[in-house]
């Protein structure tokens, strides 16, 4: 158990529709990471929050956005969704905020499916 | 953002070592190399992390070059449960990540 809680584990939903996916981090970690994994593009990388403020971006689409609470979890908003975006969505965690300099901690991930 | 070459996949038998390299030509003065494992319908499980030279633990050894274009994830002695996806993962300057497609292990008794 990684200590990383995503919920819920499975989505389906149709195209045009917005889901939330939310992520609690470990106890005691302050940043949180987002992943898209998908059969043709493997895991991409897509955005990173440390105590609350955006850290890092990757490869995140303008219609996906994602926010970290003062409680340090996080959500993740998809939006005007298409066939495309139906993957498996990752958090992890980690202690501080270097970015490739540190164990991340991850979820078991939410399984979005679109329609 | 620093592109990472893994092998598709390897083979193996029970007790052999297996030894997996991946290639990141672009990877930043200060970004470190971490090694993940996945099984199927979980999430990636760190193995070990490491800058340069060697570092080992309980699991795995890391080799690393002097000019880090390069690392080497060895798991000695495989056993059937070491049967899953092996991604490395490093960073570059501009603080995006960049995972390998994966490489997928399989032992065989």
């Amino acid at each position: 158990d990684s200590g990383v809680t995503q919920t819920p584990k499975h989505l389906i939903t149709a195209t045009g529709q917005r889901v939330t996916l939310r992520c609690s981090p470990r106890s005691g970690d302050l940043s949180v990471y987002w992943y898209q994994q998908s059969l043709d593009q493997g895991l991409q990388f897509l955005i990173q929050y440390y105590n609350g403020e955006e850290r890092a971006k990757g490869n995140i689409l303008e219609r996906f956005s994602a926010q970290q609470f003062p409680d340090l979890h996080s959500e993740l908003n998809l939006s005007s969704l298409e066939l495309g975006d139906s993957a498996l969505y990752f958090c992890a965690s980690s202690v501080g905020s270097g970015i490739a300099n540190q164990p991340q901690h991850f979820g078991d991930g939410t399984r979005l499916s679109i329609l | 953002l620093a592109k990472t070459t893994q092998p598709i996949s390897m083979d193996s038998y029970e007790g052999q070592e297996v030894n997996i390299t991946c290639s990141h030509n672009n990877i930043a003065t200060n970004d470190y190399i971490t090694w993940y494992q996945q099984f199927p319908s979980q999430g990636p499980r760190f193995i070990i992390q490491g800058y340069k030279t060697k570092v080992t633990n309980e699991v795995a050894s890391l080799f690393i070059p002097a000019d880090r274009k390069s690392s080497t994830l060895s798991l000695p002695r495989v056993s059937l449960s070491d049967t899953a996806v092996y991604y490395c993962l490093v960073g570059d300057n501009d603080y995006k990540l960049s995972f390998g497609a994966g490489t997928t292990v399989t032992v065989r008794a």
